[in-house]
């Protein structure tokens, strides 16, 4: 059984850094893309992140680009997201999320990770 | 871009009812790269349809998904108490990925 499970959320200042970690079982895991996706509360989906199964390859959703770095340790079947300058409004819940396929371009979520809440708040 | 806007924002159907969303793009899905997800309270969302009209693993046949270009639907012929939810399409034929605003299926 595939299984994603993310941590590090938290409570962060405006133009803190924080690094959130998904942990991975049940499939190869270099062999797929993995991606964030957050929702702030109450609201809709956002695709935030992607990266390819070697880690060659980074996606990065406008509002987080420059901001946002994705990673990660197929050693450690883990994937990362180390956020930057973060601002109130990046306040949500992280999802990860595995692709269907190795290529980071262009992948549908099956499954998700039941994620980790980042509140950005002075 | 491509912008997805999903048609009702709410619907509100009693068990047993079929259920029909809409899901139109902004612009031509490429490869018919449409998705289609379901999200319970407090739950993370799940894939239902992929493909445009193909079903994820395990997901039961009352559900089928159909469209192609700009206009996507997903129909739910026979409404389960455990359907009732918030449903969300998503693109993946073009970057950035996209999703609607999400069509929420309540109880009348």
């Amino acid at each position: 059984e595939v299984q994603l499970v993310e941590s590090g959320g938290d409570l962060v200042q405006p133009g803190g850094s924080l690094r959130l970690s998904c942990a991975a079982s049940g499939f190869t895991f270099k062999s797929y893309a993995m991606s964030w996706v957050r929702q702030a509360p109450g609201k809709g989906l956002e695709w935030v992140s992607s990266i390819s199964g070697s880690g060659g390859s980074t996606y990065y959703a406008d509002s987080v680009k420059g901001r946002f770095t994705i990673s990660r340790d197929n050693s450690e079947n883990t994937v990362y997201v180390q956020m930057n300058s973060l601002r109130v409004e990046d306040t949500a819940l992280y999802y990860c999320a595995k692709g269907q396929v190795a290529s980071a371009g262009f992948i549908r979520f099956d499954p998700w990770g039941q994620g980790t809440l980042v509140t950005v708040s002075s | 871009e491509i912008v997805l806007t999903q048609s009702p924002g709410t619907l509100s159907l009693s068990p047993g009812e079929r259920a029909t969303l809409s899901c139109r793009a902004s612009q031509s899905v490429s490869n018919s790269f449409l998705a289609w997800y379901q999200q319970k309270v407090g739950q993370a969302p799940r894939l239902l349809i992929y493909a445009a009209s193909s079903r994820a693993t395990g997901i039961p046949d009352r559900f089928s998904g159909s469209g192609s270009g700009t206009d996507f639907t997903l129909a739910i012929s026979r409404l389960e108490p455990e359907d009732f939810a918030v449903y969300y399409c998503q693109q993946y034929g073009s970057s950035p990925l996209t999703f609607g605003g999400g069509t929420k299926v309540e109880i009348k």
